[in-house]
């Protein structure tokens, strides 16, 4: 079955450190979601790309985090300087870019915990 | 704006009986609704979607929800609780179809299965 990739599965450091997540998505799907999952606050969109380019950035903090897609297969979620408050799960997830019956499929996460 | 209330943080029901999860969502435009489940230190897997036609939705695992749009409800329901149920459970909205934007999300329930 096709999957949504992410790297790290896990990563610990320190207050002020710069973070990267990473994110595979399907092959031929055109958007890709970005999701933070604390205890607090549930499951937040933080971001979505179509064909590469920023759709939605509403629900991402501007000062610290960027989002980018460098290319088709490749998202990156960034945080820098990284702080407490970011510890989180991040989830990416892809979808074909069409309403109606296609959903979105999520990656395993990236949990974070910042020290 | 859209919103999603999951009544009930943790529902308990016993081995082989009825499952219920409530979900009652608000939106400006008809939704598209979904159901998710998370199991532990995984990702969010797709159990059923609501986008148009029948009422009555059928996804995985035995699982069912009724879209009603008098009562703005998608409740979850499962005949016969099995062990391997015991999970998170997320109720979900959009705009779009779940391919196309964000999704919004509610607080959870997680779901305990007595023996």
């Amino acid at each position: 079955d096709a999957r949504v990739t992410q790297t790290p599965r896990h990563k610990v450091t320190e207050m002020g450190q710069e973070v990267t997540m990473r994110c595979q998505p399907i092959l031929g799907h055109n958007t890709v979601f970005w999701y933070r999952q604390t205890m607090m606050q549930g499951l937040e969109l933080l971001a979505y790309f179509r064909n590469r380019a920023p759709l939605d950035d509403s629900g991402m903090p501007k000062d610290r985090f960027s989002a980018e897609m460098p290319d088709a297969t490749l998202a990156t979620l960034k945080i820098q300087p990284s702080e407490p408050r970011d510890s989180a799960v991040y989830f990416c997830a892809s979808g074909s870019g069409q309403g109606g019956n296609q959903p979105q499929h999520f990656g395993d996460g990236t949990r974070l915990s910042i020290l | 704006a859209q919103s999603v209330t999951q009544l009930g943080s943790h529902v308990s029901v016993s081995e082989g009986a009825l499952v219920l999860l409530r979900c009652n969502y608000s939106s400006s435009v008809p939704p598209y609704l979904f159901w998710y489940v998370q199991y532990p230190n995984q990702g969010l897997q797709l159990l059923l979607k609501y986008t148009t036609g029948a009422t009555l939705v059928k996804g995985i695992n035995g699982f069912e929800a009724e879209f009603k749009k008098s009562e703005t409800s998608f409740h979850l329901t499962k005949p016969s609780a099995h062990m391997s149920d015991a999970a998170e459970y997320f109720c979900a909205v959009s705009d779009h179809g779940g391919g196309a934007d964000g999704l919004t999300f509610g607080k959870g329930t997680h779901l305990i299965i007595q023996p």
